[in-house]
């Protein structure tokens, strides 16, 4: 099975500063999804952004961009000018193109500072 | 768009009685997804139905845990007896047969065993 793997177990950013959260996953197959979700104190994880491997351009949603390092296996969330709404447990997780299967990583807490 | 509905949001019940979950997905969303996530840690899969056939309950504690999708729309998740280990948030979600797509959660139901 594939596996996902968040080395930053928490994390902390003043507000409207830049933080970097990290992920690596292990995986033999070469087609791929992989994704970024957020997890409130709602706990409703709601997915924040989006990689298909075949593409070579890192995805960007407003404030938040991808690193995706496919030969690294590496693929880090960038969030810019971090906000309170921000704070959150964020989840990676891959998904095979050719299953339906999700992995997700252990999470990374993210602390915003005002 | 109706999002996936589960009830209850809270349980709390003495270890060795019995208790079920709801879930109502997302309307013609052909996967479902049951997954355990006790606190700190990733989502862990513990059944995955493609319309109303099993696809994966290789995780589920089948002593004690059971799952059926009535007719490929709602699911039911039941503990029974449960043990204090099963103390954690249970996620359900669910995604289009196909395609480049994330999965898409509902709020979860936590449950404490005491």
């Amino acid at each position: 099975a594939q596996t996902v793997t968040q080395s930053q177990p928490e994390m902390s950013v003043q507000e409207a500063e830049t933080v970097t959260l990290s992920c690596t996953y292990d995986t033999s197959e070469s087609d791929y999804y992989l994704f970024w979700y957020k997890q409130p104190p709602s706990r409703q994880m709601i997915l924040v952004i989006r990689q298909e491997a075949y593409k070579q351009q890192n995805a960007t949603e407003n404030r938040f961009s991808v690193n995706f390092q496919k030969a690294a296996k590496s693929f880090s969330l960038k969030i810019s000018d971090s906000q309170l709404g921000d704070a959150a447990m964020y989840f990676c997780a891959y998904r095979s193109a050719s299953g339906n299967q999700f992995y997700f990583g252990t999470g990374t807490s993210l602390t915003v500072i005002p | 768009e109706a999002g996936v509905a589960q009830s209850p949001r809270y349980k709390i019940i003495e270890k060795r009685q019995s208790v079920a979950f709801w879930c109502n997905p997302i309307s013609g969303h052909a996967t479902l997804y049951w997954y355990q996530q006790i606190l700190g840690q990733g989502p862990k899969l513990l059944i995955q139905f493609q319309n109303n056939g099993v696809v994966d309950d290789s995780q589920l504690p089948k002593d004690r845990f059971s799952a059926e999708r009535l007719k490929g729309v709602d699911s039911t998740l039941k503990i029974q007896p449960a043990k204090l280990e099963d103390s954690a948030v249970y996620l359900c979600a669910s995604m289009p047969y196909w395609g480049k797509t994330e999965a898409f959660f509902g709020q979860g139901t936590r449950l404490t065993v005491v």
